[in-house]
């Protein structure tokens, strides 16, 4: 156990719906990111939070939608998706976001959650 | 361009024979490295933090090794619970941003 939770952990839906993905961290981070993998590619960053604020976006189609509330939890809204997205998406979380000054330290490590499974029909 | 490269692809062992797995890097003001292991369906595991040429870290089985061009993972006297996909990240930036790049993995199997 991480102190990284994701729900649901399995979700298949169509190209029309609406869904949204919840990560929650329980061990007082202050940075959440969020991840695709994909089958035979190396995961893809998606979005970085640092307390609560979005400092990195790769270029992530809008049909992707971060949301961060609270340094606990951050969600991902999902519309109009296409079958191309089906993968598991792994959310993380570390003490510090990197590229903060700071001595080099664990702080930075990332901690992920188990993942969800999408499946897009 | 940033590029971050984990040979082999695949790896098959024998319980007790020990090898080593790579990690090569080509980035800007490299940050950190950082090896995890992932198991089938689950998030990665964090494993080693390693931050300058040099720098050696272990654990049971398990030692890291850093250079200024890459990284080894040397496994001693593997156990079939070793089995699981092992993935190298770098962190890269200079200033106020960064960013982190996997590598795509190397499959370890260990057979009894």
């Amino acid at each position: 156990e991480t102190g990284v939770t994701q729900t649901p952990r399995h979700l298949v839906m169509g190209m029309t719906n609406k869904k949204s993905l919840k990560c929650e961290q329980h061990l007082g981070h202050n940075a959440m990111y969020w991840y695709k993998q994909s089958a035979k590619k190396p995961l893809e960053l998606m979005f970085v939070y640092s307390l609560e604020e979005r400092v990195e976006n790769n270029s992530v189609p809008s049909r992707f939608s971060p949301e961060c509330p609270n340094s606990s939890h951050l969600f991902l809204h999902l519309h109009t998706l296409q079958p191309e997205d089906s993968a598991l998406y792994l959310c993380a979380s570390s003490q510090e976001l990197a590229g903060v000054p700071s001595q080099p330290s664990y702080q930075e490590t990332q901690y992920f959650g188990p993942g969800t499974r999408l499946l897009v029909l | 361009e940033d590029q971050v490269t984990q040979s082999p692809e695949a790896l098959r062992l024998q319980e007790g024979e020990s090898s080593s797995l790579n990690c090569s890097y080509t980035v800007s003001g490299l940050r950190g490295l950082f090896w995890y292991r992932q198991d089938p369906g689950k998030g990665p595991e964090f494993l080693f933090t390693l931050y300058s040429a040099g720098e050696e870290k272990e654990k049971e089985r398990l030692k890291a090794t850093l250079t200024k061009k890459e990284s080894f993972l040397h496994i001693t006297a593997p156990k079939p619970e070793d089995s699981a996909t092992y993935l190298c990240a770098v962190q890269a930036g200079m200033g106020g941003g960064f960013k982190t790049i996997f590598g795509a993995g190397t499959r370890l199997f260990v057979k009894a």
